[in-house]
C-alpha cells in the first residue's frame, strides 16, 4: 500500500491567492483528518470526515478555510484568500474508525505551505 | 475539551541512557493514548499506543505506562541510540458522544529528544 498521499509537497504562494491541498487516504480507511502543524501551536486538528461526511469542523480557523471529500479516495483543503499566517505544514491522516472505537491514524508526508 | 500537557519540551541524553517523556490529560473519559515519533521534515509515525484497560505495554526498547487515576501516561525508551533523536508527541482520545460516537486525537506540544553518541 502506498500510504496516505498528499500533493503538492511544497507550495509557495502570494497573499490573497487561492490554495488547494489534496489528499488520498489509504484504501479501505473510512476516516480522514486534516491537521495543521506550526512551531507555536503544534499539531491542530482542522476537520474530520467519516465515510465522506464532515463530522467535526470546529478546528477550521475561519471561513477562508474549507474542506471537501467528494468520494472515499479524495479530499481537498482549500484556503481562499490565503494569508501569511496560514504558513504551516498541513498533514492529512486516515484511519479505519468504528463508532466508539479509536484506531491508528496514519499520516501523509504533509504539504509545506508558505504564503508570502 | 481535552487538554494534553507534555513534558519536557526538550530532552538530551547520552547514547545508552534511558529517556522518559510524561504527559497528562484532563478528560477522565479519554481511553486511547498513542505516541508518535516525528523525524525532522518527516511525517508523525505511530510507535506505540495503549488503551485504558491496561496499565503498561512494551515493544522492544520502548514502553508506555498509564495511570488512569492520576490521568497521566509516560513513554520510556531504554538503551537510547542516535537514531532515536526526533520529536515525540503524545495524544489522547475519547469517544465523542455528541458527534455520532466518533473520536478525535488531542496532541501534546511535543518533546525534542536528542541522543548524543
Amino acid at each position: 500500500d502506498a500510504g496516505v498521499i498528499q500533493s503538492p509537497r511544497h507550495e509557495v504562494t502570494e497573499m490573497g491567492q487561492e490554495v488547494t491541498l489534496r489528499c488520498k487516504p489509504i484504501s479501505g480507511h473510512n476516516s480522514l483528518f486534516w491537521y495543521r502543524q506550526t512551531m507555536m501551536r503544534g499539531l491542530e486538528l482542522l476537520i474530520y470526515f467519516n465515510n465522506n461526511v464532515p463530522i467535526d469542523d470546529s478546528g477550521m480557523p475561519e471561513d477562508r478555510f474549507s474542506a471537501k471529500m467528494p468520494n472515499a479516495s479524495f479530499s481537498t483543503l482549500k484556503i481562499q484568500p490565503s494569508e501569511p499566517r496560514d504558513s504551516a505544514v498541513y498533514f492529512c491522516a486516515s484511519s479505519f474508525e468504528l463508532a466508539a472505537s479509536t484506531d491508528t491514524q496514519y499520516f501523509g508526508p504533509g504539504t509545506r505551505l508558505t504564503v508570502l | 475539551g481535552e487538554n494534553v500537557e507534555q513534558h519536557p519540551s526538550t530532552l538530551s541524553v547520552q547514547e545508552g541512557d534511558s529517556a522518559v517523556i510524561k504527559c497528562t490529560y484532563s478528560d477522565s473519559a479519554s481511553n486511547y493514548f498513542p505516541w508518535y515519533k516525528q523525524e525532522l521534515g518527516k511525517r508523525p509515525q505511530l510507535i506505540i499506543d495503549i488503551r485504558s484497560n491496561v496499565g503498561e505495554k512494551k515493544d522492544q526498547r520502548i514502553a508506555v505506562t498509564l495511570n488512569k487515576t492520576a490521568k497521566h501516561f509516560s513513554l520510556h525508551i531504554t538503551e537510547t541510540q542516535p537514531e532515536d533523536s526526533a520529536v515525540y508527541f503524545c495524544a489522547a482520545s475519547k469517544t465523542n458522544l455528541l458527534n455520532s460516537g466518533y473520536s478525535t486525537l488531542t496532541f501534546g506540544k511535543g518533546t525534542m529528544l536528542l541522543v548524543s553518541p
